[in-house]
């Protein structure tokens, strides 16, 4: 079965820092890979995904994220926070070898960005 | 604003009850998911519909149920509700039959808090 591990269920930077979060995914398949966050009563949106192709996938509001396969791996990165960052952000895999594969999510990071 | 809709946005029952949530998915998309967030279990899928057939089924309990519409909308069932079905259930919705690459667009979410 397909899962996701998120390391780290809180994640807390300085306004500017970089912001790492940490994705690691098990598929016996290749991957499709999700990044989603959620704002406070709201429901999630998608940051990015990875299909197939090049391995760096670029998303909105500046966040990227690279697949790396030897590692099962999928790390969101973004160079600079800000505030307005602060969010739950999910992992999801979609790794089933049928045409029908729903997402797999982690529990969340919850990311907290200091002034 | 995703697009998807769901209604009520906040619900407060008793045990034993039953309640229907309903959601309206993206003009145009085919398939609709259901997921259950809450704090022990995550974001957990729990069943999706594409053009009126159920499509697949994750951990979703034998007291609930769902369908979708002729006009794409779908509904979820919850019946003899227990304390622990309090929780924030999500409405997604995507264009296709949910092939593995196909992005979800969620709605806002249902926060059903059983006492």
């Amino acid at each position: 079965a397909q899962s996701v591990t998120q390391l780290g269920s809180h994640v807390s930077v300085s306004e500017g820092a970089l912001v790492l979060l940490r994705c690691n995914y098990s598929s016996s398949v290749p991957p499709y890979l999700f990044w989603y966050v959620q704002y406070p009563n709201q429901g999630l949106q998608l940051l990015l995904k990875y299909t197939t192709g090049a391995t760096l996938v670029k998303g909105i509001n500046g966040f990227e994220a690279e697949f790396k396969k030897s590692e099962t791996s999928f790390h969101l990165t973004k160079p600079s926070a800000h505030m307005s960052d602060a969010a739950e952000y999910f992992c999801a895999v979609s790794a089933g070898n049928s045409g029908n594969t729903p997402l797999v999510f982690g529990k969340g990071t919850r990311l907290s960005v200091i002034a | 604003d995703s697009g998807v809709t769901q209604t009520p946005k906040h619900l407060i029952t008793a045990t034993g009850q039953r309640v229907t949530l309903r959601c309206s998915p993206r003009s145009g998309d085919l398939s609709v998911y259901w997921y259950q967030q809450s704090l022990d279990q995550g974001l957990q899928f729990l069943i999706q519909y594409y053009n009126g057939e159920e499509r697949a089924k994750g951990n979703i309990l034998e007291r609930f149920s769902a369908q979708q519409f002729p006009d794409l909308h779908s509904e979820l069932n919850l019946s003899s509700l227990e304390l622990g079905d309090s929780a924030l259930y999500f409405c997604a919705s995507s264009v296709g039959s949910g092939g593995r690459a196909e992005t979800q667009y969620f709605g806002p979410g249902t926060r059903l808090l059983v006492l």
